[in-house]
């Protein structure tokens, strides 16, 4: 158990739609972090933030947006789906940046 | 050319063989991390190095920061080692993925 809880686990949805994934960091854990994994892209970093700022961002669509909240749970946010945002979604936490990242169970997103 | 490149894609081997999976990359990072992620698709971090060698159990990392090359080693391959297993460079707080080794140990 990584001490990392996503919610939820599985999300079916349509086309056009909205849906909010949501992300436990680790107790004491400063950062989130946000990765997508498709079949056809492996995983790929989105997003980081740290106490409640954002810090990097990586491949992010202007659709999809993150927050971390003042407890340090995170949410991101995915509007206007489509087809190709089916994937896994992870969610990792780490005390600072430097240091080794856990990962959360992931959130299985398909879009019919 | 990926910025993170893995070797092999794939990797059969006979119980009790040792295993290197190989990774290279041609960006600038502070630290490499190597990944597990189960059939049921949970990652476990199993090491994050920027420099020498590390080891937990039977599994052995190491880097070399000059040619900027990273191995994992396992030693005593067990089936419940299969999985695949991904290298990811650190690079400005962002992680950069390698596209993974599929490793299957048979009994």
């Amino acid at each position: 158990d990584s001490g990392v809880t996503q919610t939820p686990k599985h999300l079916i949805t349509a086309t056009g739609q909205r849906v909010t994934l949501r992300c436990s960091p680790r107790s004491g854990d400063l950062s989130v972090y946000w990765y997508q994994q498709s079949l056809d892209q492996g995983l790929q970093f989105l997003i980081q933030y740290y106490n409640g700022e954002e810090r990097a961002k990586g491949n992010i669509l202007e659709r999809f947006s993150a927050q971390q909240f003042p407890d340090l749970h995170s949410e991101l946010n995915l509007s206007s789906l489509e087809l190709g945002d089916s994937a896994l979604y992870f969610c990792a936490s780490s005390l600072t940046g430097f240091q080794p990242q856990h990962f959360g169970d992931g959130t299985r997103l398909s879009i019919l | 050319k990926n910025e993170v490149e893995q070797s092999p894609q794939n990797l059969t081997a006979q119980e009790g063989e040792f295993i290197t999976i190989n990774c290279s990359y041609s960006v600038g990072i502070s630290a490499l991390h190597w990944l597990q992620q189960h059939p049921g698709g949970g990652i476990v971090s199993l090491f994050m190095l920027s420099s020498g060698k590390k080891k937990h159990g039977r599994l052995i990392a190491t880097i070399n920061i000059q040619e900027k090359h990273s191995s994992l080693h396992i030693t005593a391959s067990h089936p419940r080692d299969s999985a695949v297993y991904i290298c990811a460079g650190l690079n400005t707080d962002k992680l950069i993925f390698g596209t993974g080794t599929r490793l299957q140990v048979f009994p």
